[in-house]
């Protein structure tokens, strides 16, 4: 049972556009999620998270989308870089860390210059 | 400062040996996470140790286990080892209570 869902496995946007990730989940008990940067042969690393409290968080040219209603999760890039070429990764947690975190199978994101 | 470590970076073993997969935390980081990412698939999540305990487990057989030592650094050994083993395995690391997990480059295990 899928919990965190990345349905597009790979997307390409043209360097300087807008980059859109989505992320579905199914549990309601999540209230805590993060999104995750992983490049070839290295581990995931942290970008940005966001608590069920906010519906959006910013940090520099990464942005977090939160719909609770519809369970939904976005993270928007701009402008987009070739730098950012990378797998990411949207995850879920219960209780604020004190639960595992449930990841989403992925996406790959790839930067036209 | 340095970040989450993981030995080795290969290990290559046999159908039905053990392997053993270390990994050392952030320095005052207390819990400590293993996730498998077979080929295609997601992260999924193995186990979770803090403060010496384990505090959740995955849906994995039995034959996946570990143990959290007094300096926070973990073990997973994969026992009985299967040829669908093969995955890179990630250790991550955080403060507990944290959901920001710090995570280090990875085991590949290669079982054939």
């Amino acid at each position: 049972d899928q919990q965190v869902k990345q349905n597009s496995p790979s997307l390409s946007v043209q360097e300087g556009r807008i980059s859109i990730l989505n992320c579905d989940y199914t549990n309601s008990m999540f209230d805590y999620f993060l999104w995750y940067k992983k490049y070839p042969a290295e581990g995931p690393t942290f970008l940005i998270s966001i608590s069920s409290i906010k519906d959006k968080n910013e940090d520099g040219r990464f942005t977090v989308f939160l719909n609770k209603s519809a369970k939904h999760l976005s993270l928007h890039i701009v402008p987009s870089q070739p730098g950012d070429s990378a797998v990411y990764f949207c995850a879920a947690a219960t209780n604020f860390g004190n639960e595992k975190l449930t990841f989403g199978t992925g996406t790959r994101l790839t930067i036209i210059p | 400062e340095a970040g989450v470590t993981q030995s080795p970076t290969h290990l290559i073993k046999t159908r039905g040996q053990q392997a053993t997969l270390r990994c050392s935390p952030i320095s005052g980081h207390t819990s400590v996470y293993w996730y498998q990412q077979a080929l295609g698939l997601g992260l999924q999540f193995l186990l979770w140790y803090d403060e010496g305990e384990e505090r959740n487990r995955g849906n994995f057989p039995p034959r996946f286990s570990g143990r959290q030592f007094p300096n926070y650094s973990s073990e997973l050994n994969v026992n009985a080892l299967e040829l669908e083993d093969s995955a890179l395995y990630l250790c991550a690391s955080s403060f507990t209570g944290f959901a920001e997990a710090f995570f280090g480059q990875g085991t590949r295990l290669t079982v054939v």
